[in-house]
């Protein structure tokens, strides 16, 4: 089945360490999206990328980054600089920047602190 | 991106249609009207969106009022897994970043 899987489920992270978050789609889809998504509230956007290779920062970047060397993944990598990284993580990708282009979600990644 | 406003809850019994209402009276010409869904601990499902006429798909029809300053979506016959929080987000056509701002949404009670 075509659709955005993100991996782990669930991750812990220790004070001081960067963790990774995965995310890959088989939608053959250029652009792809990095939300936080804190309980009880609205995503708010980390970083997207509408090709390979580049990258843009959204509303809340710092403390987190990104690559975009295959069409298919944009990993996010939590820094100890994110000094409040407890939170949902969600990746979605898009067949483009559009308007008429829908953003498709991932089942998320829920980030908690050691 | 134009607001939205949405009622905080709704309640529909299983079988009977779900309508969920969203005011977007500042919305511009070349933005589209988009619903989303969440249910607890997963990620956003998209349902439907439109730019003017009414839509149809698998899963619910978009019905914009013709100064499409509002918009209604249902739900034909509601389950009890239709229970989530339903989102209505306006999306410009060329947004510089392209982010979907999710308000509060409607929380939709499906009962047996």
């Amino acid at each position: 089945d075509g659709g955005i899987t993100q991996s782990p489920k669930y991750l812990f992270r220790k004070e001081g360490q960067n963790v990774t978050l995965s995310c890959e789609q088989n939608l053959n889809h250029d652009a792809m999206y990095w939300y936080r998504q804190d309980p009880g509230q609205g995503l708010r956007l980390i970083y997207y990328s509408q090709i390979v290779n580049d990258f843009q920062k959204g509303d809340i970047a710092e403390g987190y980054s990104v690559s975009r060397e295959k069409k298919e993944s944009f990993p996010l990598t939590v820094t100890s600089a994110q000094k409040n990284p407890t939170a949902f993580y969600l990746c979605a990708s898009s067949g483009g920047t559009r308007g008429n282009q829908p953003q498709h979600f991932g089942d998320g990644t829920r980030l908690s602190i050691l | 991106d134009a607001k939205t406003t949405q009622p905080p809850s709704m309640d529909c019994a299983e079988g009977r249609a779900a309508n969920l209402p969203c005011n977007h009276s500042t919305i511009s010409g070349n933005e589209y009207v988009y619903w989303y869904r969440q249910i607890h601990s997963q990620g956003p499902q998209y349902i439907i969106h439109g730019l003017k006429n009414n839509e149809t798909n698998e899963m619910a029809s978009l019905i914009i009022t013709e100064d499409r300053k509002s918009s209604t979506l249902i739900l034909p016959h509601a389950t009890l897994r239709d229970t989530a929080v339903y989102y209505c987000i306006v999306r410009g056509y060329n947004s510089d970043t392209d982010k979907l701002i999710f308000g509060t949404g409607t929380r939709l009670q499906v009962f047996p």
